[in-house]
């Protein structure tokens, strides 16, 4: 059975990078078969498409935060993980990882997710 | 940009009323439309993709129509536990779009 699971620090000082890495256990990174995306919430808010990857490395960002992040692959650990430099407070949010049911176009939704993890930027 | 525009924000009805809420799409997306439920606390559970197709072990009193550019969700026969907050999700071709969400209450 598939599980995702999102670990961070808790607590980034604005400025500074966030990062977070999503173990996967159940299913690899390396499969041809589906993408791994980052989704977001702020504290009382919508969720938020931050970006997605495949197991080629082809990624694809939100363009409000493409600037700042950087999604990849730890294959050996079977594992990616997300950047975000120059934290502000607008980036406090709980942070999932998810992987989608398929890789053809009517099978990219998201349906596993894991537990999500609070982010708090500030100083 | 690419744009979702979800509706009502919130609403508020009586415990076996039909329900129904809506997202717009600012282009043709066929049916790459996925709808979710979020209770508080909680992660999003999936509960329609491609449009209209229901997830497994989702009640049926929930359903999806619409093609191309607007869409909905319904449920049939609102219950208490349905309480939550809805969205919709673009995702048949980069960039993966969120509705804006509506939050769903009981009388």
């Amino acid at each position: 059975q598939l599980q995702l699971q999102e670990s961070g620090p808790g607590l980034v000082k604005p400025s500074e990078t966030l990062s977070l890495t999503c173990t996967v256990s159940g299913g690899s990174v390396r499969s041809n078969n589906y993408y791994w995306g980052w989704i977001r919430q702020p504290p009382g808010k919508g969720l938020e498409w931050i970006g997605t990857i495949y197991y080629t490395g082809v990624t694809y960002y939100s363009s409000s935060l493409q600037s700042r992040l950087t999604v990849s692959l730890d294959t050996p650990n079977n594992r990616f993980s997300l950047k975000l430099t120059s934290a502000t407070a607008a980036d406090t949010a709980i942070y999932y990882c998810a992987r989608t049911s398929g890789a053809g176009g009517l099978t990219q939704y998201f349906d596993t997710w894991g537990q999500g993890t609070l982010i708090t930027v500030s100083s | 940009d690419f744009q979702m525009t979800q509706s009502p924000s919130s609403l508020s009805a009586s415990v076996g009323d039909r329900v129904t809420i809506a997202c717009r799409a600012s282009q043709d997306i066929s049916n790459g439309l996925a709808w979710y439920q979020q209770k508080p606390g909680a992660v999003p559970k999936l509960l329609i993709y491609v449009a209209t197709t229901l997830q497994s072990g989702v009640p049926s009193r929930f359903s999806g129509s619409g093609s191309g550019t607007d869409f909905s969700l319904t449920i049939t026969g609102l219950q208490p536990e349905d309480v939550a907050t809805y969205y919709c999700l673009k995702y048949n071709s980069a960039p993966w779009t969120f509705g804006q969400g509506t939050k769903v209450e009981i009388k």
